[in-house]
């Protein structure tokens, strides 16, 4: 079945300093890929997706990338504040109503000031 | 609070037992899902719902039943609780069936 693997599973980085979490996922026939963070004790929450019809989509200080003939796609985030600490979930779905979203196994990010 | 809520909050129950889990929403949103979250597995899908009464499994739905009998409404019942259950559960929803999920804020399980 489909399957989204995520690495690193954690990363820290000091304040300021740009952060990358990388997802590859099996399914070529996926062309809908959300991002969803999920701080402590919290639910997730979706924070910026992108469709295959497109190579990079920004947000502020975040941005995702998608090589979907590698099956890759990226998030970045910039200029890192320690409320960005949290566990990333990269997550991939056809973009269809019946279809489910996969999600990869999530990246604990901490952001040391 | 972003028109869906799960209950209990948190249980404690013995194995063998059986267990069922509410996921309330105000949004009338046609898809709703059950995922557990375990570490280093992510969110995994259990089952969900395309409609009243519409349902199929996800990827883990070994000893779990869901049902739909009004649009609000998904219950999430484990027949006989297991040691292996003991996880974070979340319901979520979403009018599109794949864009824009809205989680609640889970239920922590714990079978003893």
């Amino acid at each position: 079945g489909e399957n989204v693997e995520q690495h690193p599973s954690t990363l820290s980085v000091q304040e300021g300093d740009s952060a990358v979490i990388k997802c590859t996922y099996s399914d070529s026939a996926s062309n809908y890929f959300p991002w969803y963070k999920q701080e402590l004790g919290k639910r997730p929450q979706l924070i910026i997706d992108i469709r295959s019809n497109v190579g990079e989509k920004k947000d502020q200080r975040i941005a995702v990338t998608l090589n979907k003939t590698a099956k890759h796609f990226s998030l970045h985030i910039t200029e890192t504040q320690p409320e960005d600490s949290a566990v990333y979930f990269c997550a991939a779905s056809r973009e269809t109503s019946y279809d489910k979203v996969i999600f990869g196994p999530g990246t604990s990010l901490s952001v040391i000031p | 609070d972003a028109g869906i809520t799960q209950s209990p909050r948190h249980k404690v129950t013995e194995t063998g037992t059986p267990v069922t889990l509410r996921c309330h929403q105000t949004e009338n949103h046609r898809y709703m899902y059950w995922y557990r979250q375990d570490p280093g597995h992510g969110l995994r899908l259990i089952h969900y719902s395309y409609g009243v009464k519409d349902t199929d499994k996800g990827e883990v739905s070994d000893g779990y039943s869901v049902s739909r009998s009004k649009t609000e409404d998904f219950l999430l019942t484990l027949e006989s609780a297991t040691s292996s259950q003991t996880s974070v559960y979340f319901c979520a929803i979403s009018d599109r069936g794949y864009y824009g999920y809205t989680f609640g804020s889970g239920t922590r399980l714990t079978v003893v």
